[in-house]
This record gives C-alpha cells, structure tokens and sequence, in this order.
C-alpha cells in the first residue's frame, strides 16, 4: 500500500469549512484514498474513500487531484465535535493480495475552535 | 454506535498475567480485526480473521493470540504480559466477501478495551 503524508495539527474555527490535505505520490491506478477519522481514543470512525472523481457524502467532500498524488478532505461547516485525529490510507480493493486491513499512519490532529 | 462490541472496556492486571478480550462483530459481519493503539506506535493492525480463518498477520506478538469462533464472535488472547502492552485494543468487522474482489471494505470499529499492565 502506497504511503502518505499529512501535516500533525490543523487548526479550524467553528463553523468554517476544514480543509485537511494529504500526499500519496506513489500511489498506484488500483489503489483508493479512504479517510477515517478517530475522536478522542473512539474506534476510528470511516468517513469517505475515492478513487479519482471527487467524492461527496453527508460527512464530507474528497478532492483528488487529477495526477492522483494528493487529496483534500473538507469538512465544509466544522463543529466542535469534529476535533479528532483524522486519517489518510491509501489501499488497493479488496483482492487476493489484499486482505481489507487498515495500515494507519500518524494522522492530522484537527482541532476545531469556538 | 458502530454495532461491533467490545469486553471489557477496561481491564487492569499485572506483567506476567494472561486475559482475554472479546469482540463481537455487526450482525452478518464475517471479518474481524484487531488493532493496537498505544502511545509510542500509534494504530497497528495485528490480526484479521475471515468466517473463522486466519487471513492476515500483522505486528502481533507471538504472546499474543487470537481466534475466531462459529458464531463469529472473536477473542485475542495476550499472554505473558508486559508493562508495554498496555494499549488500547480495538476491534473492527467488516462485511466483504473473500473472493469477491472490487470489495470497499468499510470497517466498523467497536469502542475499545483499554489494557493497563502495572
């Protein structure tokens, strides 16, 4: 699975829209970009995944770059409630090399002010 | 509310000692895996299992042990307990079909068991 790259910490004011950015430049044409979000030693929570057209759901918005090397996840009305560590895996489907585990990364602490 | 449960949510004993911890997948889930967060390793997969059968291995100690039962409840057992094991532990299920590829995979975590080994 292709490594990625985020940035520790954010920070987000209430109410405005939290744009969290992650690197993946070796990603692979079969691999997804899925993003899961842990809040405060929760069990990490599944938020969205793409492959290479932008992504929307009730929870967020997933903005991949047209070479597939980088990603955004935008929460487009930040709440106190989305404080938490969020991440960026980077995984191919579900296959016969791949059995469906999460390799975790460090992850962007957002810390979402009043 | 994930629908996967875990037992006990905390769990304090000693080095040396062995416990068990238990999850229970989301009704209809055949995938269980467990994870480790501590503080200086962050989230590690360690174990996955598929209706029953071991499918992947991950940093999972040869202390630790895990397996799967018919009624795909799951249970990893930690032995020989050291001050470094204390962690939280999670468990995930997920719905895929093995052999059916194209899978998405969600993983539905469960709250956790918090492991301190004193």
């Amino acid at each position: 699975d292709a490594k990625t790259t985020q940035p520790p910490s954010m920070d987000c004011a209430e109410g405005r829209a939290a744009n969290l950015p992650c690197n993946h430049s070796t990603i692979s044409g079969n691999e997804y970009v899925y993003w899961y979000r842990q809040i405060h030693s929760q069990g990490p929570q599944y938020i969205i995944h793409g492959l290479k057209n932008n992504e929307t759901n009730e929870m967020a918005s997933l903005i991949i770059t047209e070479d597939r090397k980088s990603s955004t996840l935008i929460l487009p009305h930040a709440t106190l409630r989305d404080t938490a560590v969020y991440y960026c895996i980077v995984r191919a489907l579900i296959g016969s090399s791949n059995t469906g585990k999460l390799i975790f990364g460090q992850g962007t602490t957002l810390q979402v002010k009043p | 509310d994930s629908g996967v449960t875990q037992t006990p949510k905390h769990l304090i004993t000693a080095t040396g000692q062995r416990v068990t911890l238990r999850c229970s997948p989301r009704s209809g889930d055949l995938s269980v895996y467990w994870y480790q967060q501590s503080l200086d390793q962050g989230l590690q997969f360690l174990i996955q299992y598929y209706n029953g059968e071991e499918r992947a291995k991950g940093n999972i100690l040869e202390r630790f042990s895990a397996q799967q039962f018919p009624d795909l409840h799951s249970e990893l057992n930690l032995s020989s307990l050291e001050l470094g094991d204390s962690a939280l532990y999670f468990c995930a299920s997920s719905p895929h079909q093995f052999g059916v590829t194209g899978g998405h995979n969600e993983q539905f975590f469960g709250p956790g068991t918090r492991l301190t080994v004193l």
